[in-house]
């Protein structure tokens, strides 16, 4: 069926570096994506979505791009703080559902 | 509340006893969707309202597994019969139906332990 899946489980990063995480997903027909952040024992957290219509969307220090040639979204992390250390997952809205990837777990390395 | 709100926030369980999780949405959030999340996994989908249509069940793992939405708001998760293998933490979202894409915002989770 369709999915959405990251490239790397785990990410560590030194605070006040740029933190990069990928997802490639599998259905083109999808025309919305969002990434979460899930601190522990929290649920998540929306961070920032993107519409298939556009290749870029920026937040504050986030920005997401889409790759509609690929599949492939990004979370580009400006300035890593501590704070940032979670597990991101990415979701595509599939039919009336989101569909989530399995999570790339953020460490942010003092 | 301003919030998703889910209750009880831990739940352990005898294996074979029937359990209850319960769901506040955002109000006046139509849709409202139930997520299974096992230890260091993504989130799985069970199932999904959307106000008076029929829920999308088709992500239920078994038929031990039912949900039912009251009135358009709260929700409650039943599962039957209880197994070691439903240990997890049972998410629910809602969101606003009203424009396509809207995001969806979640609870804290109901963990669940069944021993």
């Amino acid at each position: 069926g369709e999915s959405v899946g990251l490239h790397l489980p785990t990410l560590s990063v030194q605070e006040g570096d740029n933190s990069i995480i990928n997802c490639a997903y599998s259905n083109s027909a999808s025309d919305y994506f969002i990434w979460y952040k899930q601190e522990s024992g929290k649920g998540p957290q929306f961070i920032i979505d993107i519409r298939s219509n556009m290749d870029k969307r920026q937040g504050q220090r986030v920005t997401v791009l889409l790759n509609k040639t690929v599949k492939h979204l990004s979370l580009q992390i400006a300035a890593t703080q501590p704070g940032d250390s979670a597990v991101y997952f990415c979701a595509e809205l599939y039919g009336q559902n989101f569909v989530f990837g399995p999570g790339t777990r953020l460490s942010v390395l003092p | 509340g301003a919030g998703v709100s889910q209750s009880p926030s831990n739940k352990v369980t005898e294996k074979g006893k029937d359990v209850e999780l319960r769901c506040d949405p955002i109000s006046g959030h139509t849709a409202l969707y139930w997520y299974r999340q096992s230890l260091g996994q993504g989130l799985e989908f069970l199932i999904y309202f959307q106000g008076n249509s029929a829920p999308d069940k088709s992500g239920l793992p078994s038929d031990r597994f039912s949900a039912e939405r009251t009135g358009g708001s709260v929700s409650t998760l039943t599962i039957q019969r209880t197994q070691q293998e439903d240990s997890a933490v049972y998410l629910c979202a809602s969101s606003f139906r009203g424009r396509r894409g809207a995001e969806a915002f979640f609870g804290q989770g109901t963990r669940l332990t069944v021993v």
